[in-house]
């Protein structure tokens, strides 16, 4: 069964302090990877899509990287603004996405 | 452009009533999705529509109808309601062309409990 896996749960870390999440996965066709933004009480906030391993994506203090088997969402000199629920949604060869559970970040300022 | 809209914000329903979640996109989108979100298990499809005309289910769907009622509106009933059905539930939309998998953008979501 494909599944998305994303660690940690939760991440705290100081303002400035940089870190990175994990979504990793089980592939039978990856056809494209997607990385959102939650905050408390609203809808995810589209960030990036990666589609084939080796690509990368920027915006602001966020990169988005892509392997055969994981993505990671590089955060750089995180802000208190960038508190949020990270998710990531992977889909494989029937056009659904399947999410992961989230990581939940807080910075501390 | 208004983007992904859902009604109601809020709702709280007895166990056994019938209500209708309403969703419209104005990003002239050909696809268009149903999830719930629940504690700790992430986003979960209910259903979907690939095109105006289909739906399909999707992971989780039983319990649930939907209806395509044009492109831009997407509904999803619950006939008879329980309180498993107790949850947030989001619509959201997304282009799909030549097989090449697109974003889905999101609505605000319908806070909905069941008691």
């Amino acid at each position: 069964e494909d599944q998305v896996t994303q660690s940690p749960e939760a991440l705290r870390l100081q303002e400035g302090e940089s870190s990175s999440l994990n979504c990793s996965y089980t592939v039978s066709g990856l056809r494209g990877l997607f990385w959102y933004r939650q905050d408390p009480g609203k809808g995810p906030e589209f960030l990036f899509t990666l589609y084939s391993a080796g690509e990368e994506k920027e915006k602001e203090r966020l990169k988005a990287t892509l392997t055969k088997k994981e993505s990671f969402l590089h955060i750089t000199a995180p802000k208190p603004e960038d508190s949020a629920t990270y998710l990531c949604a992977v889909v494989f060869g029937n056009e659904k996405l399947t999410f992961g559970t989230g990581t939940r970040l807080t910075i501390i300022p | 452009n208004a983007g992904v809209t859902q009604t109601p914000k809020f709702q709280v329903l007895k166990t056994g009533q019938s209500m209708t979640l309403q969703c419209a996109q104005d990003m002239n989108h050909n696809s268009m999705y149903w999830y719930r979100q629940d504690p700790g298990m992430g986003l979960r499809l209910i259903y979907y529509s690939a095109s105006e005309g289909t739906t399909d289910k999707g992971e989780v769907p039983n319990g649930y109808n939907v209806s395509r009622l044009n492109k831009r509106e997407f509904s999803l009933r619950l006939e008879s309601a329980a309180p498993s059905q107790t949850s947030v539930y989001f619509c959201a939309s997304s282009e799909f062309a030549g097989g090449l998998i697109y974003e889905q953008y999101f609505g605000p979501g319908t806070r909905l409990t069941v008691t």
